[in-house]
């Protein structure tokens, strides 16, 4: 398998918690980004992050990226029941616009 | 078109029958994927197209499996002698694919395909 890998696989938590999930990759990349699927629908992009860039935030988002382990992680504040989705990172190749999704990891707020 | 649009969004099939899928892009954008989504699992890539050059297609998991974009817009997956192993999700998705490292993907709704 292409994929890359997140952790944890799922996550349950309580509403106005903090989620925060983690992905790591294997290749040299142009950028990461950050999706989000409900219910097996259609997948939304939420957030990219270049390989030049440590951090960036948009709204409760925050994505850090770690180019020489490999990984980046995406903390979600103060959840809301709305955030119940999964959630995949998605790496794009250096020199391509190939993208690799991980695993995913399904994230449930409990309200 | 303002989104991505895919069909047919169900189709049944008998296995060894021939399946094609299509997905027309958002009408600017340049670039196009196709990827499989097993349920419960992220969404495996199998090719895609730069305008109608198609620079890798390493993740067509056998040659069964073929797409095109004859004209750098619509394109089509087929997938010749389906087996029941081929029952998935489809997906297709589009981005603008110019400059560097900026390329959001705009997904379709999906196309599933169920191989009895």
């Amino acid at each position: 398998s292409q994929q890359g890998e997140e952790d944890p696989q799922a996550l349950s938590i309580q509403e106005g918690e903090n989620a925060t999930m983690n992905c790591s990759y294997k290749t040299s990349i142009n950028n990461l980004q950050w999706y989000r699927q409900n219910s097996g629908r259609g997948l939304v992009h939420l957030i990219l992050i270049r390989s030049n860039e440590r951090e960036k935030h948009s709204g409760r988002l925050r994505v850090t990226l770690d180019t020489s382990k490999k990984s980046s992680s995406l903390l979600i504040t103060a959840s809301r029941a709305a955030d119940t989705a999964s959630y995949f990172c998605a790496t794009e190749r250096s020199g391509t616009y190939k993208y690799i999704f991980g695993t995913g990891t399904r994230l449930k707020v409990l309200a | 078109g303002a989104g991505v649009s895919q069909s047919p969004r169900y189709k049944v099939t008998k296995r060894g029958q021939d399946v094609t899928l299509r997905c027309d892009p958002i009408s600017s954008h340049a670039t196009l994927y196709w990827y499989q989504q097993a349920l419960g699992q992220g969404p495996e890539f199998l090719t895609y197209f730069n305008y109608e050059a198609q620079p890798d297609k390493s993740g067509l998991p056998s040659d069964r499996f073929s797409a095109e974009r004859p004209e750098g817009s619509i394109s089509t997956l087929t997938i010749q002698r389906t087996e029941q192993r081929d029952s998935a999700m489809y997906r297709c998705a589009s981005s603008p694919g110019r400059g560097s490292g900026a390329n959001v993907l705009t997904f379709g709704a999906g196309s599933r395909l169920t191989v009895l």
